[in-house]
């Protein structure tokens, strides 16, 4: 089946600097990938909709400066954190749309990215 | 606008007895409605799917969902819980494409 990775799996840094996260489509090309954040005990918010070769679609209140996305090809897209700061600290999961027998999409995860900014 | 609700936030069933978990959706058709299960500090895992037909879908894992139209729901059930089943699971709709999440169920089983 489909695999998403997703680098680095755990990752610490100072407050002020930007942190880069992965996320490779493994087996199967994916032109459009989602980053999502969650908090503790909480659900997933949609932060963007990464489209591969465009620029990437943010949700209301998600500051596009701050949390950069790329989709260069059709198997990576990378999330760059800019200026980190404390309360950026979150679990951060990406996924890929694939489709389905009926043509749907679904959409397999990474296992997720856990920041603490210092 | 989409919304997903899951009613539960906390349920504890004990080892082997039955589980059922609520969601209900609103949407003005009839969206593709999902399952996932993150285990903890884990990504989501896809458990069961329903796009079209048999409104009875089966899943991984023993798992199986309901589609239920005129309620607006997909119960997820397990007639058998495992206690490798704790786990927080998430009910998922997604209108033209973009996926939205329930608030999740946390499940735990005791023994």
């Amino acid at each position: 089946g489909a695999v998403v990775s997703q680098h680095p799996s755990w990752v610490i840094c100072k407050s002020g600097t930007s942190v880069k996260i992965e996320c490779r489509s493994l087996d199967f090309q994916a032109t459009t990938m989602f980053w999502y954040r969650q908090f503790p005990k909480q659900s997933l918010m949609l932060m963007a909709t990464s489209n591969e070769g465009s620029k990437a679609t943010y949700e209301q209140g998600v500051e596009k400066d701050k949390f950069l996305i790329n989709h260069a090809s059709l198997t990576l897209s990378t999330l760059t954190v800019t200026s980190a700061h404390p309360e950026d600290s979150s679990f951060y999961i990406c996924s890929a749309s694939s489709s389905g027998r009926s043509g749907a999409n679904v959409l397999t995860f990474g296992a997720g990215s856990r920041l603490t900014v210092l | 606008a989409q919304s997903v609700t899951q009613p539960d936030i906390h349920i504890t069933v004990s080892e082997g007895a039955s589980l059922e978990l609520r969601c209900n959706y609103s949407y003005g058709a009839t969206p593709y409605l999902f399952w996932y299960v993150q285990s903890p500090g884990q990504g989501l895992q896809l458990l069961l799917k329903y796009f079209s037909g048999d409104t009875l879908v089966q899943g991984i894992k023993g798992f199986e969902a309901e589609f239920k139209r005129s309620q607006s729901s997909f119960n997820l059930r397990k007639p058998s819980v495992h206690w490798s089943d704790a786990a927080e699971y998430f009910c998922a709709v997604a209108p033209l494409g973009k996926f939205y999440f329930g608030t999740g169920t946390s499940l735990t089983v005791i023994p």
